[in-house]
């Protein structure tokens, strides 16, 4: 049971590369989410896509964009890195939007330099 | 902005002892949610609380939601070491359409 799996877990990208991050979710989740966290600021949201063919953007989109490839998978691409998306990115998702309890991945700390 | 805030941004207490933390908002919700983040790990959800519910338990934890005040608690009893994270709340944002977290609180639990 593997819940929500994101790849990879650590990445250093040098200024103005590309880079995709991968996630992929086995519950048969419609929702989905990619948040940033950094020192301070808590959890701010990317993007989320509320059910399959849809997404839309979060508090923070500058700089990303995402596909909702299938139900279980739903990624988030940075065309070219800057130092101030290092950060610790995590996906999440959830049965549907009301009174469901959201499952997060493991994370993957990405550095920018 | 950020639907919730939390209060404490840290707190510090001795193994046994209780933890309290808020968390205010400032629109009407549907639900209010916990989650706690373990160093270095993602979130995990504690527990939900309904609007029309006020208080509600599960294990170690309650929650407490006063619509009228726009605030929740959430009181950790006899607190372990293994406590020690931090820990957020969440709801939908304004639209309905996203959940949003706050900044979250650092409990430290020494023993």
């Amino acid at each position: 049971n593997a819940g929500v799996t994101q790849t990879p877990k650590f990445q250093v990208l040098k200024t103005g590369q590309s880079m995709t991050l991968q996630c992929a979710q086995d519950m048969n989740h419609n929702s989905m989410y990619w948040y940033r966290q950094d020192p301070g600021m808590g959890l701010r949201l990317i993007y989320y896509s509320a059910s399959e063919g849809t997404t839309d953007k979060g508090e923070v989109p500058n700089g990303y964009n995402v596909s909702r490839l299938n139900k279980r998978e739903f990624s988030l691409r940075l065309e070219s890195a800057a130092p101030s998306q290092t950060s610790v990115y995590f996906c999440a998702s959830t049965e549907g939007l009301l009174n469901t309890e959201a499952f997060f991945g493991q994370g993957t700390r990405l550095t920018v330099v | 902005s950020q639907q919730g805030e939390e209060d404490p941004q840290a707190l510090s207490i001795q193994e046994g002892e209780n933890a309290t933390m808020n968390c205010s908002y400032k629109t009407s919700i549907n639900n209010l949610q916990w989650y706690r983040q373990n160093s270095g790990r993602g979130l995990v959800h504690l527990i939900l609380i309904r609007s029309n519910e006020r208080e509600k338990h599960s294990g170690r934890l309650r929650v407490t939601l006063d619509t009228s005040k726009k605030s929740s608690s959430l009181l950790i009893t006899a607190s372990r070491a293994a406590d020690t994270a931090s820990y957020f709340c969440a709801m939908l944002n304004q639209a309905g359409t996203a959940l949003i977290f706050g900044k979250g609180t650092t409990l430290s639990v020494s023993s």
